[in-house]
Parts: C-alpha cells; sequence; structure tokens
C-alpha cells in the first residue's frame, strides 16, 4: 500500500462547478497535510496547508481534514480552466520542523469551458 | 525575483557518464531540498541540508548520488556512472528558518539518460 494515495484521474468538471480532490494516507500519526499544484511541465507550487480536522477555506479553495478517516480533500469552488492542473497531496508523518514530504502520485483536473 | 533557481534546465547523458546539477535557494532560507520526480509520479525525497549540514538521506540516495551545500549557500547533486532508471525530473526546494514545512520549489532539472 503506497503511503499517500490519490485517484490518478483525469477528473474533468464544467467550468464552475466544483472539483473535489481526495487523498488518503496510511500512516495515522502524521501531523501535517499539504496540496500542492503542478501545471503541466512546472515545478509544484504550494496552494494550501492544514493541520487540524476540520475545514480550511482559502478563497475558491477549501481543504478538508479527517484524522480518524486518515484522509484529506481539496475542494475547488467556481472552477477556472485555469485550474487545470495536476494537484499533488502531500503529507508530513513526523511533523515538526522539516520538509520532508511524501507526495501521493497526483490527480489531473481538467476544467472545460 | 529571488526565488530557487535551478541549472542546467534539462541534461541529456550517455549512461556511465557523471552529471552534476546546481541549485540556488532563496536567499534567506536555511534549508534546502533534493526531490526526484518521474512522469505521473509525485516528488520523491532525497535529501536535506539546514546549512552546510546534510541532515538526512533517502534510501533511495545510493552511493552514486552525493550532495553538498558547502558554505550553506547553493548546493549540487552529483550523480556518478548515470544509469537510464536515473531519467527523471531533479527538483531542489527550499524553506524559511524556523518551523516551517512549506517548499519553495524551483523549476527542476530535467535529466534524460540515453
Amino acid at each position: 500500500q503506497k503511503e499517500v494515495e490519490q485517484n490518478s484521474g483525469p477528473l474533468s468538471v464544467p467550468e464552475g462547478a466544483i472539483a473535489s480532490l481526495n487523498c488518503t494516507y496510511s500512516d495515522r500519526v502524521s501531523q501535517s497535510f499539504f496540496w500542492y499544484r503542478q501545471y503541466s511541465g512546472k515545478s509544484p507550487e504550494l496552494i494550501m496547508s492544514i493541520y487540524s480536522n476540520g475545514d480550511k477555506e482559502d478563497g475558491r479553495f477549501t481543504a478538508q481534514l479527517n484524522k480518524a478517516s486518515q484522509y484529506v480533500s481539496l475542494l475547488i469552488r467556481d472552477s477556472q480552466p485555469s485550474d487545470s492542473a495536476t494537484y499533488l497531496c502531500a503529507v508530513n508523518p513526523l511533523g515538526g520542523n522539516t520538509g520532508k514530504l511524501i507526495f501521493g502520485q497526483g490527480t489531473t483536473l481538467q476544467v472545460k469551458p | 525575483d529571488t526565488g530557487v533557481s535551478q541549472d542546467p534546465r534539462h541534461k541529456i547523458t550517455k549512461r556511465g557518464q557523471n552529471v552534476t546539477f546546481r541549485c540556488d535557494p532563496i536567499s534567506e532560507h536555511n534549508r534546502l531540498y533534493w526531490y526526484r520526480q518521474t512522469l505521473g509520479q509525485g516528488p520523491e525525497f532525497l535529501t536535506y541540508f539546514q546549512n552546510e549540514a546534510q541532515l538526512e538521506k533517502s534510501r533511495l540516495l545510493s552511493d552514486r548520488f552525493s550532495a553538498e551545500r558547502p558554505k550553506g549557500s547553493f548546493s549540487t547533486l552529483e550523480i556518478q556512472r548515470t544509469e537510464q532508471g536515473d531519467s527523471a525530473m531533479y527538483l531542489c526546494a527550499s524553506s524559511p528558518t524556523g518551523p516551517s514545512e512549506k517548499l519553495f520549489f524551483g523549476s527542476g532539472t530535467q535529466l534524460s539518460v540515453l
């Protein structure tokens, strides 16, 4: 079993819809969770971080964390064609002060005009 | 813009040759990371430095790989006797001083081993 699992997709949604991206992780003691966006041919860019159970909102993005069920999700409201990219879920299993992250394989999102 | 800079952007080499990549982190960041990413996969952690000290290396980092950060500023990643399986994007990232897991990635070096 992979430590961080995502459905590779592609996930296709129409412009203006809500895109829902999911991620599960295997290490129950994981402390910190991140969503990175990666456009084709570009490097990953941090868009959300979440540390506590519940929801965290930032503009059109909402990250959700459920540690009991070991899943993290990212909701993108009012999806735009410019949101088309691969979304990487990353977990820091130990928390603390390092950027040693475990990434999932990423979910490709396609937003169709 | 003083983001993370990597050089070269692309490198094509023949199997068995040695290659070296350079990374210049954001100037005020004291932590520097190397990750490797293959097509369709997420980045995999290779190693990281705090200032000039290499604090952790992944089991993925065979003895053909060596990384340095001699003065706590730029870093180099060398791969000796390259193999076709080394073909990947090599990403460098840096993070600020203090408690931080937020990585700022460079554009990466795409390595192709023929």
